[in-house]
């Protein structure tokens, strides 16, 4: 039973560019979250999908947008890239209920802004 | 959001139990204590968590404060394999905020 998958698991872009990352969920979870993880630092919560809508979010700009399929994988977007968007980016599944099912993490995606 | 506060890192032998503690004294009542752990090169791990009780799973204990202000990680025997972040984070539902979390260091 394949866990959370993300793809790239690298990717180098430049400031300005847009990125898009894939994530697939654990087989049977309906629910898709994305969290940035900055170097030494613990994970930040970006947004979450569910049903193929947000339903929550982080304290991250609107350049930050994804999207959910009705297959429940997900992609999350970046544009106008900065170099302070560097960073690991981790997508985790759950089950939306229980409301504190727990979560699911891939390995993540490094970008890396030059 | 309700905050945690960890020691940043931790050592223990291998074989040996680890009690990795977590302060909260600003939990509300809805919050549960939640537990995940990050290895090297790895997504953060799902661990264990509670409201009010003591929890035991395969992986490991927590054991609660009567209060709820603190709350403690219970690593029963320690394996190399164990040697990761171990994050304490308060919350109800699925968007946690991480704090820095405690390293821990098993030694062979």
């Amino acid at each position: 039973d394949a866990g959370v998958t993300q793809s790239p698991t690298h990717l180098i872009k430049t400031r300005g560019q847009q990125v898009t990352l894939r994530c697939s969920p654990k087989s049977g979870h309906d629910t898709v979250s994305w969290y940035q993880q900055a170097l030494g630092q613990g994970p930040q919560f970006i947004f979450q999908y569910y049903e193929e809508e947000e339903r929550q979010r982080g304290n991250f700009p609107d350049r930050f947008s994804g999207h959910q399929f009705p297959n429940y994988s997900s992609e999350l977007n970046v544009n106008a890239l900065l170099l302070g968007d560097s960073a690991l980016y981790l997508c985790a599944s759950s089950l939306i209920l229980p409301d504190n099912s727990p979560l699911h993490f891939g390995n993540g995606t490094r970008l890396t802004v030059t | 959001d309700a905050k945690t506060t960890q020691p940043n890192s931790m050592e223990s032998n291998e074989e040996e139990p680890v009690h990795l503690p977590c302060n909260h004294s600003t939990i509300s009542g809805t919050d549960y204590i939640h537990w995940y752990r990050q290895l090297p090169s790895q997504g953060p791990e799902y661990v264990i968590h509670g409201l009010t009780s003591n929890v035991n799973n395969r992986m490991a204990s927590l054991a609660i404060a009567e209060d709820r202000k603190s709350s403690t990680l219970i690593l029963h025997r320690a394996t190399l394999r164990d040697a990761a972040v171990y994050y304490c984070i308060l919350g109800y539902g699925q968007n946690f905020v991480f704090g820095p979390g405690t390293r821990l260091s098993v030694l062979p």
